[in-house]
């Protein structure tokens, strides 16, 4: 089992519409949690970390819930330039460690039209 | 902007080459992952280092070696290359605060082909 599960899309919307990408994760134990953003060809850049009662950042949306253990992002009023891939990232703590690594969902493509 | 850098960001290289991607950050932070990434498909980390001296396998297995001797410098090196690693490499690195893990920081990646 993955330790990051998305749903990989591709999701397709016009502009001005209201899209959610949900993220599931196996281990209760992780700590910290990520929405970053892939444009083609490019290296991914942090949106926004996503914490326990929930984070805001103009048109997106971030929360968490983990006593089911997901993650949501939601962008309103999308734009042609919100066009990219969303990857849900998370801390998962190392079998006898208290540190952890970094686990990559496999991103939700999103493309936003005219 | 993050720095982190990553050289070459684009090689083509013969067969049979012996290669090192270079990665080096200046934020001092302990933890570094090497992730390869085909186009349009997902990120795989391959490596991952937790400080100085520490060395880790990722999930997917390479034919890639890593070290860290110092704690701003992580080079992937590939002794013999093939078609097969033909990909693009990205180099990232994050810090630690207990009981989590800041958010990683991406270079611009290096793009290999091997002919």
């Amino acid at each position: 089992r993955k330790e990051v599960e998305q749903d990989p899309g591709p999701f397709n919307v016009p502009e001005g519409a209201t899209v959610a990408f949900n993220c599931t994760y196996s281990n209760s134990a992780s700590q910290s949690f990520f929405w970053y953003r892939q444009d083609c060809r490019k290296e991914p850049k942090l949106l926004m970390s996503v914490y326990s009662s929930g984070n805001e950042d103009g048109r997106f949306t971030a929360q968490l819930n983990r006593a089911s253990q997901y993650i949501s992002l939601l962008i309103r009023d999308s734009k042609l330039s919100d066009s990219a891939t969303y990857l849900c990232v998370v801390n998962v703590p190392d079998r006898g460690s208290t540190l952890g690594r970094l686990y990559f969902g496999r991103g939700t493509q999103l493309t936003v039209w005219p | 902007e993050a720095d982190i850098y990553q050289t070459p960001r684009y090689l083509v290289i013969g067969t049979g080459k012996k290669i090192t991607l270079e990665c080096s950050q200046t934020m001092g932070h302990d933890k570094m992952y090497w992730y390869q990434q085909d186009p349009g498909m997902e990120l795989h980390l391959i490596h991952y280092s937790y400080g100085v001296n520490s060395t880790e396998k990722g999930d997917l297995s390479s034919e890639s070696t890593v070290s860290r001797i110092r704690t701003e410098h992580f080079p992937l090196t590939l002794e013999s290359a093939r078609p097969s690693h033909t990909s693009q490499y990205l180099c990232a690195s994050s810090e630690w605060t207990a009981p989590a893990v800041s958010e990683a920081f991406f270079g611009q990646g290096t793009r290999l082909t091997v002919v």
